[in-house]
């Protein structure tokens, strides 16, 4: 088992580029989660999915889009990047957050 | 929206000493999540509590469900130099959300 995989773990991207983070898991979890983690703010929400075609905004949302067409992807999108978006990513995906959500090792993304 | 407040944001220990944190918010929570995050990893579940009042251990490590509802605390015992990392509390609200609220994090930095 994988678990849950993050591509790629490092990426340096100029203001205004667009760029997909991809997160898959093996698991058959229904629910999925992007974060950001920043210094002093721990973990935001950014956008989370319920199942297939379902996703709603979290946190954090602003210049991320989101989508999940099958229950093993959620890809995030950057759709024009901003020095404010450098941060780390992490994707999570549970079968009931009650029982936790396993994380992805993370996207570490430099925006200059 | 719901925030989770986490203390203290640093703790420098030496190894063998015992270790507290906390968290607490002004809103009533279903479940209590404990998280650590190693340098450059993902955060890993480490207890998981879902009712008020109870306490569960996993080695070293003890955490507790507040009786309100509305705090939990985690302890470490004879800490060790692999216990460094940044630790996590996160809460599923009432309402049954997959959501999870996480708190900003305690650093803990072990001296041998």
């Amino acid at each position: 088992n994988a678990g849950v995989t993050q591509t790629p773990k490092f990426q340096v991207l100029k203001t205004g580029q667009s760029m997909t983070l991809q997160c898959a898991q093996d698991m058959n979890h229904e629910y999925m989660s992007w974060y950001r983690q920043d210094p002093g703010m721990g973990l935001r929400l950014i956008h989370y999915s319920v199942g297939a075609g379902i996703t709603d905004q979290g946190e954090v949302p602003n210049g991320y889009n989101v989508s999940r067409s099958t229950t093993e992807d959620f890809p995030l999108r950057l759709l024009s990047a901003a020095p404010s978006q450098t941060s780390v990513y992490f994707c999570a995906s549970s079968y009931s957050a009650r029982h936790g959500y396993t994380f992805g090792s993370g996207t570490r993304l430099t925006v200059v | 929206g719901q925030q989770l407040n986490q203390s203290p944001q640093s703790m420098f220990i030496q190894e063998g000493e015992d270790v507290s944190m906390n968290c607490t918010s002004s809103s009533i929570f279903n479940t209590w999540l404990w998280y650590k995050q190693d340098p450059g990893e993902g955060p890993v579940l480490l207890i998981a509590l879902y009712k008020a009042g109870e306490l569960t251990s996993n080695g070293r490590l003890t955490a507790q469900f507040g009786i309100t509802r509305k705090d939990s605390f985690l302890n470490i015992s004879a800490s060790i130099p692999s216990d460094v990392g940044i630790y996590f509390c996160a809460g599923q609200t009432q309402g049954g959300s997959e959501k999870l609220v996480f708190g900003k994090g305690t650093k803990l930095t072990v001296n041998p």
